[in-house]
């Protein structure tokens, strides 16, 4: 069983600081990882994908992917109160056919 | 921007009956999924759809399920016989390119009393 591992939180932030997410996959030879943001009573809505190791930035977000230790984590800078939802690490799986998810960490970002 | 749409937004049904969540994803994407999400826990894969065909099922997809892409619009799930386990928010999903991801629909809460 393929698995997706991501500490459940809540991760509580004050506005303006670094969030940090991380998630950790068991299946060595998955290849592409995608960060959704989800808002409590609606659906996921992509963030990043990332599949090469080392950083990607997309404006105050940063994917990191280290395949050597199988994780992945997710950098938001600037924390903002909007920010606050859960976050969900995704892996797809070796087939291409399933995105596999975490169940997801909470981020609370106070102002 | 283009959407995944899915209908109807809330579905009360009784157990043992019939339900058809339907799905219209964006236009040029490929590739179909149906995921559901159990209140307060992880979105949970059902099934891909690819060039009119399963390409991959979960456990979860047992033979209660079916999929079916009618025309060249719509992707549909069907529970045979709900049971009140099946009670979750149901997600359609499409993709073009894997590069992009999934966008998902705004889900269908499935409700079995």
């Amino acid at each position: 069983q393929k698995e997706v591992e991501q500490n459940s939180g809540p991760l509580s932030v004050p506005e303006g600081a670094i969030a940090s997410l991380n998630c950790t996959y068991s299946d060595r030879v998955s290849q592409s990882f995608f960060w959704y943001r989800q808002y409590s009573g609606k659906s996921p809505e992509l963030i990043m994908s990332i599949y090469s190791n080392g950083d990607k930035e997309d404006g105050r977000f940063t994917a990191q992917l280290n395949k050597a230790s199988q994780y992945v984590s997710l950098l938001i800078r600037d924390s903002q109160p909007s920010d606050s939802a859960t976050y969900l690490c995704a892996v797809l799986n070796q087939a291409g056919t399933a995105l596999i998810f975490g169940k997801g960490t909470t981020l609370s970002v106070s102002s | 921007e283009p959407e995944v749409t899915q209908t109807p937004s809330h579905q009360v049904t009784q157990m043992g009956q019939e339900v058809i969540l339907r799905c219209v994803p964006i236009s040029n994407h490929l590739y179909f999924y149906w995921y559901r999400q159990i209140l307060g826990q992880k979105v949970e894969f059902l099934v891909s759809f690819y060039n009119n065909e399963i390409s991959e099922k979960s456990e979860i997809f047992d033979d209660q399920f079916s999929v079916e892409r009618p025309d060249g619009s719509n992707f549909t799930l069907k529970i045979r016989s709900t049971k009140l386990e099946d009670s979750a928010m149901y997600f359609c999903a499409s993709m073009r390119e894997e590069v992009y991801g999934y966008t998902f629909g705004s889900g269908t809460r499935l409700t079995v009393v």
